[in-house]
C-alpha cells in the first residue's frame, strides 16, 4: 500500500520568494512519484515526475524535485515565485511495475504575493 | 485538438436523478481513469479501463457504473443521485496501465440539489 502526506494545506509567498512545498510517502515497493499542479476551474496537469532515474528531476515552468530514499520525501521547489504559480498542487505516488494507480496526497494552495 | 475532453462540463442535478458524463481521448491511448475530487480538492481514483477491461475498481457504490465502448471513450453512468456525489470528476489517460503519466480532462463539476 502507499500513502502520501503533503505537509501545509496552504502555503503563501511572495513573488520572487523561494517556493517550497512539501510531500512525504509511505511505499512497500519502491516508488514512482509525481508532482501536478490544478490551476482554478482546470484538470490536473504533470509538473514532474520520479521515475528511478536521478534523483533530482526537472520540471515544467521551473519548478524541479528532489527524491530523498533516506528521508522519504520528494518536496518541491522553485527559486523564484511567480505570480502565475498560483494554484493548487498535488503530490501522487504509484507502485513501479504494476498496474499503475495514483495515489494522491490531500494539495496545497500556493498563493503569490505582490 | 483536446487531448481529453469530458462533457458536460457543469451538471446541475436533483437528488434521486441519473446522468451520465462522457469522455474522450485522442491521444491514442490504451488506458483511461475516473477521479473524483471532493470539496476538500481530495482526490481519489475511482475505475480504470484497459483496452475497454476493467482493470481497477475502488470501493465505489453501485450505482456508479463505468462504460468503454471503444479505447477512446469512457462513460460514467450515475443512478439515483445523491447529495454526496456532488464533487467534480476528473477522467484521465495514459498509454497503458504500466505507463506513469496521466494526463487528465477539465473535470465535470456535478452538483445534487
Amino acid at each position: 500500500a502507499q500513502s502520501v502526506t503533503q505537509l501545509g494545506s496552504h502555503v503563501s509567498v511572495s513573488e520572487g520568494a523561494l517556493v517550497l512545498l512539501r510531500c512525504n510517502y509511505s511505499s512497500s515497493v519502491p516508488p514512482y512519484l509525481f508532482w501536478y499542479v490544478q490551476y482554478p476551474n482546470q484538470g490536473l496537469q504533470l509538473l514532474l515526475k520520479y521515475t528511478s532515474a536521478a534523483t533530482l528531476v526537472k520540471g515544467i515552468n521551473g519548478f524541479e524535485a528532489e527524491f530523498k530514499k533516506s528521508e522519504t520525501s520528494f518536496h518541491l521547489t522553485k527559486p523564484s515565485a511567480h505570480m502565475s504559480d498560483a494554484a493548487e498542487y498535488f503530490c501522487a505516488v504509484s507502485p513501479s511495475g504494476s498496474n499503475y494507480k495514483l495515489t494522491f496526497g490531500k494539495g496545497t494552495l500556493l498563493t503569490v504575493n505582490p | 485538438d483536446t487531448a481529453v475532453s469530458q462533457t458536460p462540463k457543469y451538471l446541475v442535478t436533483q437528488m434521486g436523478n441519473d446522468k451520465s458524463i462522457k469522455c474522450e481521448q485522442n491521444l491514442g491511448h490504451d488506458t483511461m481513469y475516473w477521479y473524483k475530487q471532493d470539496s476538500k480538492k481530495f482526490l481519489k481514483i475511482m475505475f480504470s479501463y484497459n483496452n475497454k477491461e476493467l482493470i481497477i475498481n475502488e470501493t465505489v457504490p453501485n450505482r456508479f457504473s463505468p462504460k468503454s465502448p471503444d479505447k477512446a471513450h469512457l462513460n460514467l453512468h450515475i443512478n439515483s443521485l445523491e447529495l454526496g456525489d456532488s464533487a467534480v470528476y476528473f477522467c484521465a489517460s495514459s498509454p497503458s496501465p504500466l505507463q506513469e503519466t496521466q494526463y487528465f480532462g477539465p473535470g465535470t463539476r456535478l452538483l445534487v440539489l
